[in-house]
Order: C-alpha cells, then structure tokens, then sequence
C-alpha cells in the first residue's frame, strides 16, 4: 500500500483535458512545495513532468500543471494527445527526510 | 547529454548479495544528490536510498535500511548500492536517478534483481 493515494486510473478522449489526484498528509504532500509527478510508458524509465508542484522541466510541454491544494496535489493534462497514454507517479518529500510515491494512475486515451 | 547507466543486476538466491553499480556521464557527478529507485514486476515505484554528493549524507527506505549501503566514488563518476540478506521482496528494475530540487530529474534504464532459488 503506497503512501500517497492515487485513483488506480483516468481516461480521456484526444483533446480533453484530465486531471490526476494525490493525497498525502501534513507530513509530506501538505508540509512541504516538493511534489512532483512522473509520466512512465511501458518498458520505459519514467520521465520527470513536474518538480516543485508546478515547475516544468526544460522539454516538457505546458500541456502538464501542477497544482497542490492542502494535502492533495493534482497534476492536470489539457489537449490530451496519444502519446499521453502512460502511467503517472505522483512523489513527495517527507518529514522523516524520506521520499514516497503514489501507487500510479493508468491514464488511458480514448 | 546526462547519462546513467545501471549494471549488477541478475538472479539472486535468498539471503545472497549483489553490488548495483551505476555510471554517470554528461554532468558533474561530484555536484550532485543521486536516488535508487526501485520498481517491483508490474508494480509502482518505491525509493530506495539517497546519497549526497560528497557522500557524508545517505537516506535509506525503512524496508532496505540495515540491509542496504549506497556508496559512490566520485573519482569514478559511479555510484553503487550494495545489497545483503535480500528476499523475494526485493525482486524489482533498480534505477539510479539524479536529484534535484527534491525530485528525480534523470534516470538510468534500470537493472532488474531477480531474487529467486
């Protein structure tokens, strides 16, 4: 059982926006601007997406947000594309000067 | 262009030990927070352990600490990760990965530990 709850999985048609929540608590997602969010495709090393809640690396499209809110963060993808269709980790700093993820949520594109 | 190459993985039987290596190109490896990161058969990702540049400063996941030692030689532009008593829990692709502002900025391909009689 992961740390930080994720929905096991979202869809989307081509063009439609989603948006992937990760609920922690005061300790890691709520006390501390250190979520960050992580695309994976099959067979692939994940990629960062997002670091800090809501800065984007250098390449990354500003189709991906990130937003927190208490102890949720939320990653959002506007003008979903086919190649969105991946899996996406949600991680967070924590108190304990450890690190924890999410269990992953299976984005689909319709 | 930042480069992070996994070795050491193979099959183990329980209670044995394997070294992981990774090997880093492209960046000061010196200047930087590296991770381990691990990644179960169809499962998600769980962070293993962090080392800090000069290597004074290591973190390890409660389910790995006093079993695992990460370890880098700046010299070598390596790091490593050296794993005692592991069991089938511990079968997964390992990944090395840069730190930076707290998140996991570049990752190696992975090596897969198979721990298995």
């Amino acid at each position: 059982q992961s740390a930080l709850t994720q929905p096991a999985s979202v869809s989307g048609s081509p063009g439609q926006s989603i948006t992937i929540s990760c609920t922690g608590t005061g300790s890691d997602v709520g006390g501390y601007n250190y979520v960050s969010w992580y695309q994976q495709h099959p067979g692939k090393a994940p990629k960062l997406m997002i670091y800090e809640v809501s800065a984007r690396p250098s390449g990354v499209s500003n189709r991906f947000s990130g937003s927190k809110s208490g102890n949720t963060a939320s990653l959002t993808i506007s003008g979903l594309q086919p190649e969105d269709d991946a899996d996406y980790y949600c991680s967070s700093y924590t108190s304990r000067t450890i690190w924890e993820f999410g269990g992953g949520t299976k984005l689909t594109v319709l | 262009q930042v480069q992070l190459v996994e070795s050491g993985g193979g099959v183990v039987q329980p209670g044995g030990s394997l070294r992981l290596s990774c090997a880093a190109s492209g960046f000061n490896f010196f200047s930087h927070h590296i991770h381990w990161v691990r990644q179960a058969p169809g499962r998600g990702l769980q962070w293993v352990a962090l080392i800090s540049p000069d290597g004074n400063n290591k973190y390890y996941a409660d389910s790995v600490k006093a079993r695992f030692t990460i370890s880098r030689d700046n010299s070598k532009n390596t790091l490593y990760l050296q794993m005692n008593t592991l069991g089938p829990e511990d079968t997964a692709v390992y990944y090395c990965a840069r730190g930076v502002s707290y998140s996991f900025e570049y990752w190696g391909q992975g090596t897969l530990v198979t721990v298995s009689s």
